[in-house]
């Protein structure tokens, strides 16, 4: 089984730029996760998707962020225009729909993340 | 609000030794638990989780993690390193409910020396 894939793997923009990061997750897994590292800091959430929904954007540093999902498989999210700010590994993740009530959930699966370089 | 926080940003043991890595959390209630492991070029792996049954909890390549909750801790070890050890180690929590964001600490860099 194919794990959780992520396109480009490097990108290097200038600022001002637009860059679209891709995330195909694990087939049959509803939910969609991003995350974003920036250099030396933690992984932080971004958003959560439920098959084509946006679950939970909390995490999503402004409106220069789009995320994406149509049609419930894969992912995109834009950033536009690139700031330096926004320098960092994104990572997305997937998991299968919640079996137990009260909503644990399933373990996240991890894709490799698309190091992000904004000039 | 929860955090998590790792103590050290780098650790380095010498093959064969224990392994220690810190995590320490925050949090009103007790949350889920979880260990994660990147190693270089590829995405983070799951090593371990604790989801409120037992508090000692084992995971895969021969880590295991305890939960006390009287020192908030889940502190992740291993009896004897490996070369292959060698990665970033991550701590998260996640609250029990219907959230599934997990929050990380700054992540933990093993070295194993030869």
């Amino acid at each position: 089984e194919a794990g959780v894939t992520q396109f480009p793997s490097h990108s290097v923009i200038e600022k001002g730029q637009t860059v679209t990061l891709r995330c195909d997750p694990i087939s049959g897994h509803d939910n969609l996760y991003w995350y974003r590292r920036v250099m030396g800091k933690e992984i932080k959430f971004l958003l959560h998707f439920v098959k084509e929904s946006k679950q939970d954007e909390s995490g999503m540093p402004n409106n220069r962020f789009l995320a994406e999902r149509t049609g419930g498989t894969y992912s995109t999210l834009k950033v536009q225009p690139a700031e330096l700010e926004d320098s960092g590994v994104y990572f997305c993740a997937s998991s299968l729909r919640p079996t137990l009530a009260g909503g644990f959930g399933n373990e996240q699966f991890f894709g490799p993340g698309t190091r992000l370089t904004v000039l | 609000a929860q955090s998590v926080t790792q103590l050290g940003s780098h650790v380095s043991v010498s093959e064969g030794a224990l392994v220690l890595l810190r995590c320490n959390y925050s949090s009103s209630v007790p949350p889920y638990l979880f260990w994660y492991v990147q190693y270089p070029n590829q995405g983070l792996q799951l090593l371990l989780k604790y989801t409120s049954a037992a508090t000692l909890v084992k995971g895969i390549n021969g880590f295991e993690a305890e939960f006390k909750k009287s020192e908030t801790s889940f502190h992740l070890t291993k009896p004897s390193a490996h070369m292959s050890d060698a990665a970033e180690y991550f701590c998260a929590v996640r609250k029990m409910d219907s959230s599934y964001k997990l929050i990380f600490g700054s992540g933990t860099r093993l070295l194993v020396r030869p």
